[in-house]
């Protein structure tokens, strides 16, 4: 067990380029969250899937961002287009999510994403 | 809706003081509720959680317990040390774990 973990740890971009970040969860894990953080804030909900099924969108979700788990293990996370308001922590969090399982949530240490 | 709010920050104590976060929430149905802690450098990590009313929730001296009818979720602490300075954070989920709100956070600072 190697924790969560998520590539880049850093990305800088342009204004209206398009950014993917991936997330590779606990293994068998099968729910998987994204979250977006910004500075002096705590983690906004955006995604949540259950195996290969995205069961949840935030409103924050707009049409720029998708994400996908096409095999129900790892995630990305896909901007297009990206905005200067799009600067963030972004997180990637898993739970077992089976029945007797601790329903305990673990964090990956986040994608930085600066947009100039 | 669903929303947490938790006391701002920083708040900073001297090792050994008393420790209350206050958090109180606002949500449909009946949640669970969480506090979760980032260490400097960190990533965020679960302190404790509860999951029905008057439940009291538990982890490393931490405690905080479920008050359904001031929907509250105090995290408190007799004796804080310097390796509990750290940003903590209340949370929510209404139902089921699928969906978790969080509050902004409160930086606790520890002097020895």
């Amino acid at each position: 067990d190697t924790g969560v973990s998520q590539d880049p740890r850093h990305k800088i971009t342009k204004r209206g380029q398009n950014v993917t970040f991936r997330c590779d969860p606990i293994s068998e894990h099968n729910r998987l969250y994204w979250y977006r953080q910004t500075l002096g804030q705590g983690p906004e909900f955006l995604t949540y899937f259950q195996n290969e099924a995205q069961l949840e969108k935030s409103r924050l979700l707009s049409d720029r961002f998708s994400a996908e788990r096409p095999k129900g293990s790892f995630s990305t996370l896909e901007i297009q287009r990206t905005e200067q308001g799009d600067s963030a922590m972004y997180l990637c969090a898993s739970i077992e999510g089976r029945p007797g399982s601790t329903d305990t949530q673990y964090f990956g240490p986040g994608t930085r994403l600066t947009v100039l | 809706g669903n929303s947490v709010t938790q006391m701002e920050g920083p708040v900073t104590l001297s090792e050994e003081a008393f420790l209350t976060i206050n958090c109180t929430y606002t949500a449909t149905g009946y949640p669970s509720l969480f506090w979760y802690v980032q260490y400097p450098g960190e990533g965020l990590q679960l302190l404790l959680k509860a999951t029905k009313a008057d439940d009291k929730g538990s982890n490393k001296g931490f405690e905080a317990t479920y008050r359904k009818e001031t929907t509250s979720f105090h995290l408190e602490k007799g004796s804080v040390q310097v390796s509990d300075s750290a940003v903590y954070f209340c949370a929510l989920s209404p139902y089921n774990f699928n969906k978790f709100y969080f509050g902004s956070g409160t930086k606790l600072n520890v002097k020895p």
